[in-house]
């Protein structure tokens, strides 16, 4: 089944305390992304990837590292989690030639205390 | 203004109603036009695509698109309890690959 798979689902942490937040996907995607959804903002972009070692800054990139060093793993890292990042994360992915349709994955729920 | 504007409702309808659903937007560039429909606690799954001015339909969902007055539209049809979810209007510019606009979403309740 072509799914993007993120890893945990629900993550309580404290402010400080390094996490990373997996992502994997089985469609042979080049472009990987993640996103934050916040209420009254929406969706909003924090990173992105085109391909392996190739990653750009989103809309929202402070305090958040990504890396891409196979094709189907995009990692989001909080190297120093503050309460203003608590929020639902998305990673998604698509296939560069037919990028209309972003497959996103299910969701983590991320509590900064 | 924001590039993407959208009704973030709540639009509550009875069973079987019409439903419209809106965005409007600020950059000619946008060519290709999306909509994504986001069940509580789900990621956005991809509902509808176009790129042309005009309409495309789907079952019971229609998608139309007016570039000249940069307004996009969803109906649905004989709306079901089960239509309920947040729908996201998107877009992205002709330019190769572009990174997808999002408008904030328009939560929609069908009630029984």
């Amino acid at each position: 089944e072509a799914q993007v798979t993120q890893n945990p689902r629900y993550l309580i942490t404290v402010t400080g305390k390094k996490l990373t937040v997996t992502c994997s996907q089985n469609m042979n995607h080049e472009y990987m992304s993640w996103y934050r959804q916040d209420p009254g903002l929406g969706l909003r972009q924090i990173y992105y990837s085109m391909n392996v070692e190739v990653t750009d800054k989103g809309d929202v990139p402070e305090g958040y590292k990504v890396s891409r060093k196979e094709k189907r793993n995009f990692p989001l890292i909080l190297e120093s989690p503050s309460p203003n990042q608590t929020s639902l994360y998305f990673c998604a992915s698509t296939s560069v030639a037919t990028n209309e349709k972003l497959f996103f994955g299910s969701g983590t729920q991320l509590s900064v205390l | 203004q924001k590039e993407v504007e959208q009704d973030p409702g709540p639009l509550s309808v009875p069973e079987g109603a019409i439903v419209s659903l809106n965005c409007t937007y600020s950059n000619s560039a946008f060519q290709y036009f999306m909509w994504y429909r986001q069940y509580s606690r789900k990621g956005p799954e991809l509902l509808m695509y176009t790129y042309s001015s005009g309409n495309k339909e789907d079952g019971r969902f229609t998608a139309q698109v007016d570039k000249s007055s940069k307004y996009i539209s969803l109906f649905i049809r004989d709306s079901q309890p089960s239509d309920s979810a947040t729908y996201l209007c998107a877009m992205r510019m002709n330019s190769g690959y572009s990174t997808l606009t999002f408008g904030k979403g328009t939560m929609l309740l069908v009630s029984p």
